[in-house]
């Protein structure tokens, strides 16, 4: 069985400029999460989607990010315009349907705003 | 607000165990778990107790006290291969959200 993988696994942009990021996570998992950890600092949450749902979209930080997930697939998350504090590691879990404590992560997107 | 609160670091030998603590603030509450990450690697999952207790899975073992707000990650005979980073996370209000501790970063010498 496939994990949970991540595109890219490094990005590097400019301030100003826009990133996509794109977890798949494993199939059948009907959850999906988005988690954000800055250097040193605690895994962040940032979102759970139910299959094409938002459920909790409490922890995103302001309206540069959005985070999609057509069809209840995989997922993307972009940034748009990229300030320096997004500066990061991304990452994407998922977890069967109705089970929350047991999340399967992804390697993560590191991301450098320049 | 919510938080939980573990050392930053864990210094401890081979063969040794080590306690790792984390207490929480939360306003709700529906489990604590505990992840582990290596060096640039993904966290992954080692433990959940949403009772008060000791659950044991070979060599780790993770303790909860929920009158307490408090728990362990508890990791005996250590091996090199233990030194990463080891996160404790709550689900709160909601039920849907995870919060994640800082980490402790863990080093295993020789």
């Amino acid at each position: 069985e496939a994990g949970v993988t991540q595109f890219p696994s490094h990005s590097v942009i400019e301030k100003g400029q826009t990133v996509t990021l794109r977890c798949d996570p494993i199939s059948g998992h009907d959850n999906l999460y988005w988690y954000r950890r800055v250097m040193g600092k605690e895994i962040k949450f940032l979102l759970h989607f139910v299959k094409e749902s938002k459920q909790d979209e409490s922890g995103m930080p302001n309206n540069r990010f959005l985070a999609e997930r057509t069809g209840g697939t995989y997922s993307t998350l972009k940034v748009q315009p990229a300030e320096l504090e997004d500066s990061g590691v991304y990452f994407c879990a998922s977890s069967p349907s109705g089970k929350y404590n047991e999340q399967f992560f992804g390697p993560g997107t590191r991301l450098t705003v320049l | 607000g919510q938080s939980l609160e573990q050392p930053s670091e864990v210094t401890a030998v081979e063969g040794a165990i080590v306690q790792i603590n984390c207490t929480y603030q939360t306003s709700g509450f529906y489990g604590l778990s505990w992840y582990q990450q290596h060096d640039g690697g993904a966290p992954t999952f080692l433990s959940y107790n949403a009772l008060d207790g000791l659950e044991e899975t070979g060599r780790f073992s993770s303790f909860l006290s929920r009158s307490d707000s408090y728990g362990y990650l508890l990791l005996q005979e250590l091996q090199m291969k233990d030194s990463a980073s080891y996160f404790c996370a709550v689900r709160g209000t909601g039920g849907f959200k995870t919060i994640f501790g800082a980490g402790t970063r863990l080093f295993v010498k020789a």
